[in-house]
């Protein structure tokens, strides 16, 4: 079963501050997803991504597949970036995608 | 075009009362999932279905039991509810294992 590993687990930051939340896993995938999810809301995917760099908006997202890590860094963080913020690994089995805990973000004002 | 929608949106229930949460897709997904979520938890997976009549259990199946009878429909039942169940539930489909569409969420309360 594979171990997926978000820090940090919480993270408050002000408004206009880069932000960096990191993703590792234990055993090697075919993709990652970095979800989205606000207070009260649904669960929305950011990126799918296998190799290298994506980009949308202001939103930026990493892997290193050797590593076995992923990051997703937000530029010019906003109060509407408040959420909670899911790694979540494709290990290609029937039973989908493996979850780690989340990275509950604050942005202030 | 709906997506992924749940039904009941909320729901409180007694210790023992039983109860069905219904997911429903209009995008003609093989797969799909219910998950739990908790705080501190994550996301975990309770049961899975690879298609119409086809179900498989999860991380977290104890206390739950599914059925697929129509392709766009994944229907969740809880016998004889306990307070462990307290959580939010979340159904999800997809075309292939690779990604996920998620609904948006039952929260049941059990007292």
């Amino acid at each position: 079963k594979n171990e997926v590993e978000q820090s940090p687990q919480n993270l408050t930051a002000q408004e206009g501050e880069f932000i960096t939340i990191n993703c590792s896993y234990s055993v090697g995938i075919s993709a990652l997803h970095w979800l989205q999810q606000h207070p009260g809301g649904g669960i929305v995917s950011l990126f799918m991504l296998s190799s290298g760099k994506k980009k949308h908006g202001r939103l930026i997202a990493t892997i290193n597949i050797q590593e076995k890590h992923s990051s997703l860094h937000i530029t010019a963080s906003h109060p509407r970036d408040s959420a909670v913020y899911i790694c979540a690994v494709v290990g290609g089995g029937a039973d989908g995608l493996t979850f780690g805990k989340g990275t509950h973000l604050i942005i202030q004002p | 075009n709906a997506g992924v929608t749940q039904t009941p949106k909320f729901r409180v229930l007694k210790t023992g009362q039983s109860m069905t949460l219904l997911c429903a897709q209009d995008m003609n997904h093989e797969y799909m999932y219910w998950y739990r979520q908790d705080p501190g938890m994550g996301l975990r997976l309770i049961h899975y279905s690879v298609g119409e009549g086809t179900t498989a259990k999860g991380e977290v199946p104890d206390g739950y039991n599914v059925s697929r009878l129509k392709k766009q429909n994944f229907l969740l039942g809880l016998e004889s509810a306990a307070p462990s169940q307290t959580s939010v539930y979340f159904c999800a489909s997809s075309r292939t294992t690779y990604e996920q569409y998620f609904g948006p969420g039952t929260r049941l309360t059990v007292t």
